[in-house]
């Protein structure tokens, strides 16, 4: 039981490239999240997919799109790269909304 | 403007001192969580509180939920070294669609 898992784990892009973060989950659960940190400003919801076949924007969408290609598998997009994206991703997921929710282990990234 | 606002925002704690972390919101929620983020490390759930008065406890740290007044605390007694982390809450604001509001997190040190 791997929990939520995320990759790739660190990345490097220039301004204007374009990348896929990867997000599974194993435990069955029905609600998927996506969150960026970074210093000093806790954690902002990007998206979020309550279930399967949802998704809905959070605090901070823009630049950013996601697809819930499946149950287990939750990707966050970003088309066209800025410096100000440069942040660490965390992939979270939740049996139901009302649960706590169990995070990934981050991706890192950094845009120059 | 939705608000969680935690103090302090650090702590340098003694061992075996005990303390308090406090979590304000600004909007009427019944559900607010704990999590603890280790250096580098991903988020672990600590505590799940879903109605006013909730009390719960682990170990050396008890949270509590007031909703009349908007306000959590978590209560750190006798800490040890091996509570030093970053301690977020989270408030979901709006039952349903889950705009979920990380505070900014109160990194604590607990000192030999």
């Amino acid at each position: 039981n791997a929990g939520v898992t995320q990759t790739p784990k660190f990345q490097v892009l220039k301004t204007g490239q374009s990348m896929t973060l990867q997000c599974a989950q194993d435990m069955n659960h029905n609600s998927m999240y996506w969150y960026r940190q970074d210093p000093g400003m806790g954690l902002r919801l990007i998206y979020y997919s309550a279930s399967e076949g949802t998704t809905d924007k959070g605090e901070v969408p823009n630049g950013y799109n996601v697809s819930r290609l499946n149950k287990r598998e939750f990707s966050l997009r970003l088309e066209s790269a800025a410096p100000s994206q440069t942040s660490v991703y965390f992939c979270a997921s939740s049996p139901t909304p009302d649960y706590e929710q169990y995070f990934g282990p981050g991706t890192r990234l950094t845009v120059t | 403007e939705l608000k969680v606002e935690q103090n302090p925002l650090f702590l340098s704690m003694q061992e075996g001192k005990n303390y308090t972390i406090y979590c304000n919101y600004s909007t009427t929620s019944d559900r607010l969580y704990w999590y603890r983020q280790d250096p580098g490390k991903s988020l672990e759930s600590l505590f799940v509180l879903l109605s006013n008065g909730a009390v719960k406890q682990e170990g050396r740290l008890m949270a509590s939920l007031d909703t009349k007044a908007r306000l959590s605390t978590l209560h750190i007694t006798a800490a040890v070294h091996d509570l030093s982390a970053t301690y977020f809450c989270a408030v979901d604001f709006t039952s349903g669609t889950y705009k979920y509001i990380f505070g900014t997190g109160t990194r604590l040190k607990v000192l030999a």
